[in-house]
């Protein structure tokens, strides 16, 4: 099955600094990738997603890059505020029949004003 | 328009006692799932439904049933309670299946003594 991993667990930016966070997925077949997050005792929720068929995709201060040939993918946010500290985790889903999603073990983003 | 509700929020069990999770969707999705979270272990699939009328096993089926009792409810059963399933459980719900996105519940905080 699916196997992703997400690095690094924790990280810690100050305000108005940008935030990476990596995720590789095993699964040549994968052709979703969604990224949620997590407030502090809050549900996951979705926040942006990537086909496999775009390379990259944006919504205002969060991007998302894939690179299928490496099977990684990114989430960049820029201009960190103390509002976007959280979990976030990443997940791929692999084509072919019923489509389960996998997810990656969380990061936990600290913005430090 | 409550989107995805689980019942209870929180609850102690002892050792060997049973309980059922309940979860409920109002926005005609097929697809349901029982994740758990653990520290450092991201979200794991328990089980899911494609679609009313079907379950089947996720990553972390053991020591765990379910019921699609119609296509807005969805229940999680333990039998025999074990403190490794001390976790909370997040129910989510999709329109097809990992292709679109997962609208999570509030979540259950669940320790067992």
């Amino acid at each position: 099955g699916e196997n992703v991993e997400q690095h690094p667990s924790t990280l810690s930016v100050q305000e108005g600094d940008s935030a990476v966070i990596k995720c590789t997925y095993s699964d040549s077949a994968s052709n979703y990738f969604p990224w949620y997050k997590q407030e502090l005792g809050k549900r996951p929720q979705l926040i942006i997603d990537i086909r496999s068929n775009v390379g990259e995709k944006k919504d205002q201060r969060i991007a998302v890059t894939l690179n299928k040939t490496a099977k990684h993918f990114s989430l960049h946010i820029t201009e960190t505020q103390p509002e976007d500290s959280a979990v976030y985790f990443c997940a791929a889903s692999a084509a072919g029949g019923y489509q389960k999603v996998t997810f990656g073990t969380g990061t936990k983003l600290q913005v430090i004003p | 328009n409550a989107g995805v509700t689980q019942t209870p929020k929180f609850q102690v069990l002892k050792t060997g006692q049973s309980m059922t999770l309940q979860c409920a969707q109002d926005m005609n999705h097929n697809s349901m799932y029982w994740y758990r979270q653990d520290p450092g272990m991201g979200l794991r699939l328990i089980y899911y439904s494609a679609s009313e009328g079907t379950t089947d096993k996720g990553e972390v089926p053991n020591g765990y049933n379910v019921s699609r009792l119609n296509k807005r409810e969805f229940s999680l059963r333990l039998e025999s309670a074990a403190p490794s399933q001390t976790s909370v459980y997040f129910c989510a719900s999709s329109e097809v299946d990992g292709r679109k996105e997962q609208f999570f519940g509030p979540g259950t905080r669940l320790t067992v003594l």
